[in-house]
């Protein structure tokens, strides 16, 4: 299966500052990459994705970045809100044996 | 569309009991997935499914059993519950096996105790 990682456990940001959530991955023939936001309470949501072949891609207030050298994963979120409290997780799209990594909890102060 | 639907949402089992876990999708998605969720943990892969009538292991399969007899439903069943399966379980589904997102259900919080 894939290994993927988180840099952080925990990333404390004020409202209104931006927040970049970091993922590392092992497997350099993985050409897709997803992000998901779980709430307390809640399953996973997709955020954004992005294939191998682009370096960037940006959504409503979220970037993700890619870089295939390093192979390191991020994630961008403009003027962070109370309501981006959560857990984030990567992953990389394959059809079997999903693994994410425990996650990045985002905690956002006022 | 309602997505991906699990019930029940909380269960609380006594060892050695049994119970199945519903998950249906009503996105005609091909494949599912059965993950647990450990407190401050990441997702592991219990089992996978690929289509009607076809289920693989994932990480984490000893002590669940499951079956795909329909595109819709992907239950998974507990024979012999036991105080470590105390978890959070999701459902999952997905259209194709790349370059598609998983849609998650809203989970199962189940105690063995």
């Amino acid at each position: 299966g894939e290994s993927v990682g988180l840099h952080l456990p925990t990333l404390s940001v004020q409202e209104g500052d931006n927040s970049i959530i970091n993922c590392a991955y092992s497997n350099s023939a993985s050409d897709y990459f997803i992000w998901y936001k779980q709430e307390s309470g809640k399953g996973p949501q997709f955020i954004i994705d992005i294939r191998s072949n682009m370096d960037k891609r940006q959504g409503q207030r979220v970037t993700v970045l890619l870089n295939k050298t390093v192979k390191h994963l991020s994630l961008q979120i403009a003027a962070t809100q109370p309501g981006d409290s959560a857990v984030y997780f990567c992953d990389t799209g394959t059809a079997s044996k999903l693994t994410f990594g425990t996650g990045t909890r985002l905690q956002v102060t006022l | 569309n309602a997505g991906v639907t699990q019930t029940p949402k909380f269960r609380i089992l006594k060892i050695g009991q049994s119970m199945t876990l519903q998950c249906t999708q009503d996105m005609n998605h091909n494949y599912m997935y059965w993950y647990r969720q450990d407190p401050g943990m990441g997702l592991k892969l219990i089992y996978y499914s690929v289509g009607a009538g076809i289920t693989d292991k994932g990480e984490v399969p000893n002590g669940y059993n499951v079956s795909r007899s329909t595109t819709e439903d992907f239950p998974l069943r507990l024979e012999l519950a036991a105080p470590s399966q105390t978890s959070v379980y999701f459902c999952a589904s997905t259209y194709g096996p790349q370059a598609s997102p998983l849609h998650f259900g809203n989970g199962t919080r189940l105690t063995v105790t």
